[in-house]
């Protein structure tokens, strides 16, 4: 069963309109990583988070993690065409805890209808 | 500018060849990881190293070799033993593990 659930698998909004993605482990994280992809490209670091209730915010982009540690929403605000690409979550996972590497979800594709 | 550099971008290989992916790193960062994605599965680890000379297997190395003989280089060879290697490779590096990784663009190889 895959470790970190992400949802949706693929996601159309209009542009302008706020949406909201997902990601779930059924693990306590030590930490989770918010990475945007460009097709064939490679993945830009968005935020990180490692601390329970923990929320962060940049331009029009938040994320937070929740109390249990077990899950994190990215929410887009007003989106815009330049938001359109795919959004990985990547966690440091128990027993390693990061030092063996992130445990990726299979990420969620965004399209931005003009 | 610092940052991590993957070569080359498209790699095309016969069957039954070994070829070799490079990735070079000027961060200064300690931990090197390889990962392997293909469509609808995210990405996989296939081999990290936390520091020179030392290396450990992820969750899918069956087929693949790598070296750690500098800090700033991580290369990965695909060998004739990796079943379905076309895929898109992902190179990164980390500062220490609880820090946030930082990709190349990656490699895409395709077998022929």
């Amino acid at each position: 069963s895959q470790e970190l659930e992400q949802s949706p698998q693929s996601l159309i909004v209009q542009e302008g309109k706020n949406l909201t993605i997902n990601c779930t482990s059924s693990k306590t994280l030590y930490g989770l990583y918010w990475y945007k992809q460009k097709y064939g490209e490679g993945l830009i670091f968005l935020m990180m988070l490692q601390k329970g209730g923990e929320e962060k915010s940049h331009e029009k982009i938040t994320a937070k993690l929740d109390e249990k540690k077990q899950q994190s929403s990215l929410h887009i605000t007003a989106s815009q065409p330049s938001h359109a690409g795919i959004y990985l979550c990547g966690a440091d996972l128990p027993p390693g805890g990061g030092a063996d590497g992130l445990t990726f979800g299979k990420g969620t594709h965004l399209i931005i209808q003009p | 500018d610092g940052g991590i550099t993957q070569s080359p971008k498209y790699l095309f290989r016969k069957e039954g060849q070994n070829v070799t992916l490079s990735c070079e790193q000027n961060l200064n960062h300690d931990a090197m990881y390889w990962y392997r994605q293909d469509p609808g599965q995210g990405l996989r680890l296939i081999y990290y190293s936390q520091i020179v000379n030392d290396f450990q297997k992820g969750d899918i190395a069956e087929g693949y070799s790598v070296s750690r003989e500098k800090k700033e280089s991580f290369p990965l060879t695909v060998t004739s033993a990796q079943k379905n290697p076309t895929a898109f490779y992902l190179c990164a590096s980390s500062q220490g593990a609880r820090d946030e990784a930082f990709f190349g663009q990656g490699t895409r190889l395709t077998v022929v």
